[in-house]
């Protein structure tokens, strides 16, 4: 069955520390990733994703993720965080080449930024 | 600007009612789909559609039905039958995938909060 998981529902970081947000995904054939943000009050933004390239994908605000096909992760980063990066994130994985669009999301991880 | 329009944000149902939720888009998107956000359990599908006058239930579509007669419409209705409704329903589209195009990024509209009273 086709399956995101992400494996911290909640962080706690000091601003300036580093980032890394799990996601491992369960998914038969080519599979399009990506990293979504909910800040607090706010809609589902998009922060990046992966379609076919270079593994290491850049986005928004600093973040960067790392597609290992072999480990089946997609890892979203961010060298040093701020308070304002405070907000709920969610990867997602979507299939490719089929009959479907259907994204599956991660049940999410909750970043708390103390400044 | 072009986008996905719910409605409404707010909405409050009595025990035994249906209620139905907006979603319109002037994207031009083929597919439309809907999920539930809940504490701790992340998005979750409901129900979505490639193409119009078609649809498929999602992970979670007991309790809910749709329809899609127009290619800019897709409106959820949460039936009496939905055990839970209370949550934040999300709407979104993005153009329809196939063997020759890679993925395309879904859209995302802002919510429509559900209270049960």
């Amino acid at each position: 069955a086709q399956s995101v998981s992400q494996h911290n529902h909640h962080v706690i970081l000091s601003e300036a520390a580093s980032l890394e947000l799990g996601c491992n995904y369960s998914y038969g054939g080519t599979v399009n990733l990506f990293w979504y943000v909910q800040y607090p009050g706010q809609h589902l933004q998009l922060l990046l994703k992966y379609f076919s390239g270079d593994p290491l994908v850049k986005g928004i605000k600093g973040f960067e993720a790392e597609f290992i096909k072999s480990k089946f992760s997609f890892n979203l980063r961010k060298p040093s965080v701020q308070w304002s990066d405070t907000a709920e994130y969610f990867c997602a994985a979507q299939g490719y080449g089929g009959a479907t669009n259907k994204l599956i999301f991660g049940t999410g991880t909750l970043l708390a930024v103390q400044p | 600007d072009g986008g996905i329009t719910q409605s409404p944000k707010y909405l409050f149902r009595k025990e035994g009612q249906n209620v139905t939720l907006s979603c319109e888009q002037n994207l031009n998107h083929d597919a439309m789909y809907w999920y539930r956000q809940d504490p701790g359990q992340g998005l979750r599908l409901i129900y979505y559609s490639q193409i119009v006058n078609d649809f498929q239930k999602g992970d979670i579509a007991e309790g809910y039905s749709v329809s899609r007669e127009k290619k800019e419409s897709f409106p959820l209705t949460v039936t009496s039958a939905q055990k839970n409704p209370t949550a934040f329903y999300l709407c979104a589209s993005s153009r329809r995938t196939n063997y020759l195009s890679s993925g395309n990024t879904i859209y995302f509209g802002e919510g429509s909060w559900l209270t049960v009273v």
